[in-house]
């Protein structure tokens, strides 16, 4: 299975870039990456998705290199709405078999 | 359109007790999954249903955790005996299509004294 870890914390203010990676040396060929954003006594809530490249949506950018040992995820412009804490999520779907592996958590809080 | 929902938000039992968690999914969705995290520790991928059809269940601690999805719609998550380390949040998702996007319910809040 692969194996998903991201930095534990990171700080910045408002009006920055963010940049959040994840590390999942053992991805295997037809695993997605997904990003999740959760707030306090909330359930994760979607914010990207891809395979490989790069892949942008309203909130978001996701950059996956060729080797899909990692993923970034990009936020542009932050704003003090966007302290929460962010998950990678590997997608794994081996023969039929479903599994689904969390990154360790990044929590994300942007400062005025 | 309702999203995922959950039942207790908070439940506190003692120790041998049973517990029983439901996840009502959004309408239309078969796939459903059960997910935790126990304190200090990351979310893990506890079991994924297609429909009424357990997928995997390599993520249930022990067997005293029971998951069922009768008629495919909504599904319970049983422990039976409760013990100590169960403590955590209880987390359902659900979606369309096999690795589409998860929609996540806002999670159940195990205690077990």
């Amino acid at each position: 299975l692969a194996k998903t870890t991201q930095p534990i914390s990171m700080d910045s203010y408002e009006g920055q870039e963010v940049n959040i990676t994840c590390s999942h040396n053992n991805i295997a060929t037809n695993d997605y990456i997904t990003w999740y954003q959760q707030f306090p006594s909330q359930g994760p809530r979607f914010i990207i998705q891809g395979y490989k490249t790069k892949v942008t949506n309203e909130v978001a950018s996701l950059f996956i290199p060729a080797d899909r040992k990692s993923s970034t995820l990009s936020l542009p412009r932050v704003s003090l709405s966007d302290t929460a804490v962010y998950y990678c999520l590997v997608g794994e779907a081996p023969s039929g078999t479903y599994k689904y592996i969390f990154g360790t958590g990044t929590r994300l809080k942007v400062l005025a | 359109e309702a999203g995922v929902t959950q039942f207790p938000s908070h439940s506190v039992i003692e120790k041998g007790q049973t517990v029983t968690l439901r996840c009502d999914p959004i309408s239309g969705h078969d796939n459903l999954y059960w997910y935790r995290r126990v304190m200090g520790k990351e979310i893990k991928f506890l079991l994924h249903f297609v429909k009424e059809s357990k997928q995997d269940e390599s993520g249930m601690p022990n067997n005293r955790f029971l998951a069922e999805r009768t008629g495919g719609t909504y599904s319970t998550l049983k422990v039976q005996p409760a013990e100590l380390e169960d403590s955590g949040v209880y987390f359902c998702a659900s979606s369309q299509e096999v690795l589409d996007e998860q929609f996540f319910g806002p999670g159940t809040r195990l205690t077990v004294l």
